[in-house]
């Protein structure tokens, strides 16, 4: 069963940069079929799609947010991670990290992790 | 403001069936394949239409998917008080190099 962990500080500073890892369990890793990914909720609204990375590093992200993301991966740790910079209150939302399929949509979610941004 | 188009809420009575909709453009659903996720309040997302219609493996074929042009249609046949959530399709945007989700859809189940 594929299982996705996501950890990091809950409460982040306004400017500081955002830094969340996801452990993944049973799953390979390097299976070339899939990619990994971050998606976020702000508080009761909708999903927004942040970035997705192959095993190889290559990625894609979300165009609104291309310039503030680092999406960066470590196979011998069977984790992946997520670094937004410059944050804002407009950043507080409950992130997510997933499995994406080839169409690089999820089909395996970790439990999410809110984070705020607040001073 | 999201790329694809939901209704924000739809309502039906337990035992009935419900549509919900998802419009988009050619960049996205008109060349790509939509999946479709039921969040239950205060949980992560879940995979319920893949590939347009497809189901994952224990999601009952209560729920059906379906695509013409560039709009989707997720139904759900038999609607039990469990089914209440929201309901979001997403699909990946060829121009954006990006995924995109709907805005979300509140299943009511009076």
């Amino acid at each position: 069963q594929v299982q996705l962990q996501e950890s990091g500080p809950g409460l982040v500073k306004p400017s500081e940069t955002l830094s969340l890892i996801c452990t993944v369990s049973g799953a390979s890793f390097s299976n070339s079929t899939y990619n990994w990914g971050w998606i976020r909720q702000p508080p009761g609204k909708g999903l927004e799609w942040i970035g997705s990375i192959y095993y190889s590093g290559t990625s894609n992200f979300n165009s609104s947010l291309k310039s503030r993301v680092t999406i960066s991966v470590d196979t011998s740790k069977n984790q992946f991670s997520l670094k937004l910079s410059s944050v804002t209150a407009a950043d507080t939302a409950v992130y997510y990290c997933a499995r994406l399929r080839y169409d690089r949509l999820p089909d395996y979610w970790g439990q999410g992790t809110l984070v705020t941004v607040s001073s | 403001q999201s790329v694809l188009t939901q209704p924000p809420s739809v309502s039906a009575a337990p035992g009935q069936k419900v549509t919900i909709s998802c419009s988009g453009s050619s960049s996205n659903i008109g060349n790509n394949y939509v999946s479709w996720y039921q969040q239950l309040p205060g949980t992560a997302p879940k995979l319920l239409i893949y590939d347009n219609y497809k189901r994952p493996s224990g999601i009952p074929d209560r729920f059906s998917g379906s695509k013409s042009g560039t709009s989707a249609t997720l139904g759900i046949t038999g609607l039990q008080t469990g089914d209440e959530a929201d309901y979001y399709c997403g699909t990946w945007d060829t121009s954006l190099s990006a995924g995109v989700f709907g805005g979300g859809t509140k299943l009511t189940v009076l």
